[in-house]
C-alpha cells in the first residue's frame, strides 16, 4: 500500500538554531497533511496542518512546506528550544472512495534532540 | 475532561489472556480512531468509528481484535488470546466529525504481553 516516510530518523540541533524535518509521501491523492509531536510517554500532539491547495503555512515558530511536485513535506522549527525535543511524525489523510471514511497514515517519525 | 482519556495507562498480561482497552473521546466528537504504535515505529491505523458504526475496520490485524463504541462516546478495543507481538502502545484519537481533519490523541495504553 501507499505510505508516508521520513528522510532522517534522528536530528540533533543546537539550541537556538532552526530545525528542518523532512517527509516524503507517495499518495498523490492525499489532500491534507499534518505534523504531530510526540513526547516520551505521551500521545501525539497536533502541531500544524496544511491542505494540498497550499504550499506553505506558518504557525508560531513552525512552518510547514508542501511540494506536491516531488511529494515532499517539511516542518521547520525556528529558534529550536529544549522543549522541542520529541519525535515528530508527518501524516497524510486519504479518503477512501466508497467507504466514505478517512484515514491518517503516519510516517515512522524523526527524533529531534536539542543540544543546550 | 478536556482531552481524550484512555485507561488503563499500562496493562501487563499473560499470553493467551483477553484484554480490554478503553477510550473516552472529547465530548461531542463523533469520530473516534484506534491506532497501534510499536516500539520505535509510527502509528498503525486499526479502526475508525463514525458515531457507533465502524465504516473502516481494515486495519485490524486479525480476528482476535475487535472494537465497539456505545452511545457515540466511549469505545473499547478488545484483544482476545493475546500474543507477545500484540505488545505495543494503543492510541485513541477523536475528531469533531469524520470529515474534520484534526485528530486529538489520548495518552495511550501501553500493553505488555508476557
Amino acid at each position: 500500500g501507499e505510505s508516508v516516510g521520513l528522510h532522517l530518523p534522528t536530528l540533533s540541533v543546537q539550541e537556538g538554531d532552526n530545525s528542518i524535518i523532512n517527509c516524503a509521501y507517495s499518495n498523490s491523492a492525499s489532500d491534507y497533511f499534518i505534523w504531530y509531536k510526540q513526547e516520551s510517554g505521551k500521545g501525539p500532539q497536533f502541531i500544524i496542518d496544511i491542505r494540498s491547495n497550499m504550499d506553505k503555512r506558518q504557525g508560531q515558530r513552525v512552518t510547514v512546506l508542501l511540494n506536491k511536485t516531488v511529494k515532499h513535506l517539511s516542518l521547520q522549527i525556528a529558534a529550536t528550544q529544549p522543549g522541542d525535543s520529541a519525535v515528530y511524525f508527518c501524516a497524510e489523510k486519504t479518503k477512501y472512495s466508497g467507504a466514505g471514511s478517512y484515514q491518517l497514515t503516519f510516517g515512522k517519525g524523526t527524533k529531534l534532540s536539542v543540544i543546550p | 475532561g478536556a482531552g481524550v482519556s484512555q485507561s488503563p495507562s499500562n496493562k501487563v498480561t499473560e499470553k493467551g489472556k483477553d484484554v480490554e482497552l478503553r477510550c473516552d473521546p472529547i465530548s461531542g466528537h463523533t469520530a473516534l480512531y484506534w491506532y497501534r504504535q510499536s516500539l520505535g515505529q509510527g502509528l498503525e491505523f486499526l479502526i475508525y468509528f463514525q458515531g457507533n458504526s465502524a465504516p473502516d475496520k481494515s486495519g485490524l490485524p486479525s480476528d482476535r481484535f475487535s472494537a465497539e463504541r456505545t452511545g457515540g462516546s466511549v469505545s473499547t478495543l478488545t484483544i482476545q488470546r493475546t500474543q507477545q507481538e500484540d505488545s505495543a502502545v494503543y492510541l485513541c484519537a477523536s475528531s469533531v466529525e469524520p470529515s474534520t481533519d484534526t485528530q486529538y490523541f489520548g495518552p495511550g495504553t501501553r500493553l505488555t504481553v508476557l
